[in-house]
């Protein structure tokens, strides 16, 4: 139990629904990521979030919108996805960015999406 | 180019021996960190161990220690006494300082494609 949750799970969606994945820290960070893990390819980086505030959006395509309330709180909203976007999304946190090993990274459980 | 290599796709290890994973990088900073996790098949990724491009010692953390060498951008994982439990995927990530992200907050990690290990009864 690394004190990062998310939910759901796993989940199912065809192309035209809209859903939304949710990840909470218990950690007292200040900073959260979203990271997409596709079949044989490395961890990407999606969003990141430090004090609420979105610092950085790596390329990734509108149809996947985040949104973070407070430090706590971090969402991923999908809509009109492809079946490319099935992989395991990941959320993360960390302190903030003080350097050495306060910018440790801890990861939730991930989130399986397959898209038909 | 590649700033994080893995090279072993996969390796067997027999149960309660030592495993050395590999991990090199590329990095014109001179200051970065590196970080090793361990993902099982329940996805969830697990911090392992982290090594400071400054720190003098290599990083131990119990069964697992990082064998750092600067000069070669090597920072291989060394797990001690595998155990059944051991067996998962292994990914080595850098920080570089150089990277940060907008008004210098958050960090940005770059992740390798992972090792796949396996231990033996």
């Amino acid at each position: 139990e690394t004190g990062v949750t998310q939910t759901p799970r796993h989940l199912v969606m065809g192309m035209t629904n809209k859903k939304s994945l949710k990840c909470e820290q218990h950690l007292g960070h200040n900073a959260m990521y979203w990271y997409k893990q596709s079949a044989k390819k490395p961890l990407e980086l999606m969003f990141v979030y430090n004090f609420k505030e979105q610092t950085e959006n790596n390329s990734v395509p509108s149809r996947f919108s985040p949104e973070c309330p407070n430090s706590s709180h971090l969402f991923l909203h999908l809509h009109t996805l492809q079946p490319e976007d099935s992989a395991l999304y990941l959320c993360a946190s960390s302190q903030d960015r003080t350097g050495g090993d306060t910018d440790t990274q801890y990861f939730g459980p991930g989130t399986r999406l397959t898209v038909l | 180019a590649q700033k994080i290599t893995q090279t072993q796709p996969g390796m067997f290890v027999q149960e309660k021996e030592a495993v050395t994973l590999d991990c090199t990088y590329d990095t014109s900073d001179p200051s970065y960190g590196l970080f090793w996790y361990k993902q099982p098949s329940s996805g969830e990724m697990i911090f392992l161990i982290y090594q400071g491009s400054y720190d003098q010692q290599n990083a131990t953390e119990g069964r697992y220690s990082l064998n750092f060498q600067k000069a070669r951008k090597s920072a291989n994982l060394v797990i001690s006494a595998s155990q059944l439990g051991d067996s998962a995927m292994y990914f080595c990530a850098m920080r570089e300082e150089g990277r940060p992200g907008k008004n210098n907050a958050g960090n940005m990690l770059t992740f390798g494609g992972g090792t796949r290990l396996m231990v033996k009864p």
